[in-house]
């Protein structure tokens, strides 16, 4: 059981490019989210997803896609990379909002 | 105006002391609240729900003010493993609203 898995680590982007990172859960959870933390700012809500199919805004979308094709997966597409991207990226996932939210290791991104 | 507000700290306090510190939220229909831990440089693990009547968990004892919008968490007989950033966390409708978090630090 790996729980909520993140991918890549870490990553360094020039401005302008684009990249997706990677969120998988294993727990059959319904409710899947993205979250960037930034010093200062705790995390933020960026994308949530109820369910397959299903996916709405948080706080702080701009800039961000994201689609769940599968219970299991929830990827966060940046369109095109800014400076101001630069945060650490949580992806959380549990049964529903009123549960346990498991979060991943984390994606460290660096944007130049 | 953040939805979630915490004092940042640092709270320093030695080994087997008293320690508290509080939470407001904003959104009066928030409806469940949560204490969530961070170590440094790691992803949030949930340290405990909070429920209106109060409860305890161990050393950790958590309180909801509903009327005040206030949440509370106490840690008693401090220990050095306790070292962390504690979240406040409200939740309604399908989004988590976090505070940016208390630090604490226990010295030996």
């Amino acid at each position: 059981n790996a729980g909520v898995t993140q991918t890549p680590k870490f990553q360094v982007l020039k401005t302008g490019q684009s990249m997706t990172l990677q969120c998988a859960q294993d727990m059959n959870h319904e409710y899947m989210s993205w979250y960037r933390q930034d010093p200062g700012m705790g995390l933020r809500l960026i994308h949530y997803s109820v369910g397959a199919g299903i996916t709405d805004q948080g706080e702080v979308p701009n800039g961000y896609n994201v689609s769940r094709s599968t219970t299991e997966d929830f990827p966060l597409r940046l369109l095109s990379a800014a400076p101001s991207q630069t945060s650490v990226y949580f992806c959380a996932s549990s049964y529903s909002i009123a549960d346990t939210q498991y979060f991943g290791p984390g994606t460290r991104l660096t944007v130049l | 105006r953040k939805e979630v507000e915490q004092d940042p700290g640092p709270f320093n306090v030695p080994e087997g002391a008293t320690v508290a510190f509080n939470c407001t939220y904003s959104n009066s229909a928030s409806q469940s609240f949560f204490w969530y831990r961070q170590d440094c440089r790691k992803e949030p693990k949930l340290l405990m729900s909070v429920y209106s009547s109060g409860n305890e968990d161990g050393r950790f004892t958590a309180q909801l003010n509903r009327a005040s919008q206030y949440i509370s968490l106490l840690i008693r007989d401090s220990k050095l493993s306790d070292s962390a950033t504690y979240l406040c966390v409200a939740a309604n409708d399908y989004k988590l609203s976090f505070g940016a978090g208390t630090t604490v630090t226990v010295r030996a």
